[in-house]
């Protein structure tokens, strides 16, 4: 039963780079949720997808945006790169069927230079 | 929206002391109360969860307690091993059949000495 997978493990960009990174949720999930977190801070949500559409946003500008394709796996895009955007970003996936919890999958570390 | 505060922010111990963690939410909607463990470079791991409809819940060391009327909620680890050092989070959330949404506390370092 493969976990939540993500690619890739690190990336180096500059500023006002974009970059895009991926997401494979856990097999029998449909449900995908990215979270940032900065050295030294807990995870602060993103937003989520379901269905393909975003359910729910966090505090977050609309330089970060996603996509959720018909396999249930999902796409974090980030556009005008700061140096603040440097940090792990999480996927994380859950059943919109279920209460069961969300698995994280291992991070994408992004450095901004 | 939601708050969660989470104390200490570090907290050592010697191996075999119990550990204790807090924390407190501000929603009061809250249904669902994860404990994550995060080792350096790694992804948060589950440990514990615990329910509104619940006041406790135990798994071997482990241990969770929830309080609804305080809004606050506590990891317990007894008999600290240093494999226990880490990172833990504590995190709550509204449950509406899996449009969770985690707000994490600040994380707490546990450091366990042999």
């Amino acid at each position: 039963d493969a976990g939540v997978t993500q690619s890739p493990t690190h990336l180096i960009k500059t500023r006002g780079q974009q970059v895009t990174l991926r997401c494979s949720p856990k097999s029998g999930h449909d449900t995908v949720s990215w979270y940032q977190q900065a050295l030294g801070q807990g995870p602060q949500f993103i937003f989520q997808y379901y269905e393909e559409e975003e359910r729910q946003r966090g505090n977050f500008p609309d330089r970060f945006s996603g996509h959720q394709f018909p396999n249930y796996s999902s796409e974090l895009n980030v556009n005008a790169l700061l140096l603040g955007d440097s940090a792990l970003y999480l996927c994380a996936s859950t059943s919109a069927l279920s209460t069961d919890t969300q698995y994280f999958g291992p991070g994408t570390r992004l450095t901004v230079l | 929206g939601e708050n969660v505060e989470q104390h200490p922010s570090t907290l050592s111990v010697q191996e075999g002391d119990s550990a204790v963690i807090k924390c407190t939410y501000s929603d009061s909607a809250s249904n669902y109360f994860p404990w994550y463990k995060q080792e350096l470079g790694k992804r948060p791991q589950l440990i514990i969860d615990i329910r509104s409809n619940v006041g406790e819940k135990k798994d071997q060391r482990i241990a969770v307690t929830l309080n609804k009327t305080a809004k606050h909620f506590s990891l317990h680890i007894t008999e600290t091993q240093p494999e226990d050092s880490a990172v833990y989070f504590c995190a709550a959330s509204i449950v509406n059949t899996g449009f969770q949404k985690l707000v994490f506390g600040t994380g707490t370092r546990l450091l366990v000495s042999p």
